[in-house]
């Protein structure tokens, strides 16, 4: 079956510091693959996707390049700032599979400091 | 349309109590799904309809958990006879048939069974 794996958190990082988030997967077809953010007390909103192999999405600064040779797509980021404290989700959409279902992972708690 | 909408934000029930969230979608979304959240976990998939039509249910949906989408508008999730391990952020989240472009998420409903 599906799975994502996500490095365990917390993170805790000073502003302006180099973030790195590492998500694997495992899926049986070809998938789509995201990232999350929720803020506290707040639901999901979609950070950045890549749909297909060697994609890199982008979004406020964050980064992430869909790698199938290592099925990872880890999460970067410059330059962090204490506004982008929150969790961060990897997911996956496996057309192979059920074509509406995302898998997350756990998720990883990442927090900056002034 | 500002995007996905859930209520109650927050409810606090005693065990065996049933209680109900709604879902409001964004209005040109065909697909619906809820998803469960527990406390350092990522999201779970509960239940997903195109239009009003349920087309699969989670094993984590047990008997005590019926959802409907009437008319394919809105989406009611029940729960009957609480019980203390159903304390969790209940995520809802709409699509179009695309959902390599990824979902749409509301804000969730914490659910605290005491």
């Amino acid at each position: 079956g599906n799975s994502v794996t996500q490095m365990e958190g917390p993170v805790t990082l000073s502003e302006e510091a180099f973030l790195t988030i590492n998500c694997t997967y495992t899926a049986t077809g070809y998938p789509s693959l995201f990232w999350y953010v929720q803020y506290p007390g707040e639901g999901l909103q979609l950070l950045l996707k890549a749909t297909k192999a060697d994609d890199k999405g982008s979004n406020k600064g964050f980064e992430a390049t869909y790698r199938k040779e290592t099925t990872s797509f880890h999460l970067e980021k410059g330059s962090v700032q204490v506004s982008d404290s929150a969790v961060y989700f990897c997911a996956l959409w496996d057309s192979g599979g059920s074509n509406y279902k995302l898998t997350f992972g756990k998720g990883t708690l990442l927090t900056v400091n002034p | 349309d500002t995007g996905v909408s859930q209520d109650p934000r927050h409810k606090i029930t005693k065990r065996g109590q049933n209680v109900t969230f709604r879902c409001d979608p964004i209005s040109e979304h065909n697909r619906l799904y809820w998803y469960r959240q527990t406390l350092g976990q990522g999201p779970e998939f509960l239940t997903y309809f195109q239009n009003e039509a349920q087309l699969e249910k989670s094993r984590l949906l047990s008997d005590r958990f019926s959802a409907e989408r009437p008319k394919g508008s809105f989406s009611t999730l029940e729960i009957q006879h609480t019980e203390q391990g159903d304390s969790a952020m209940y995520l809802c989240a709409s699509s179009t048939d695309g959902t390599v472009y990824g979902y749409t998420f509301g804000s969730g409903t914490r659910l605290t069974v005491v």
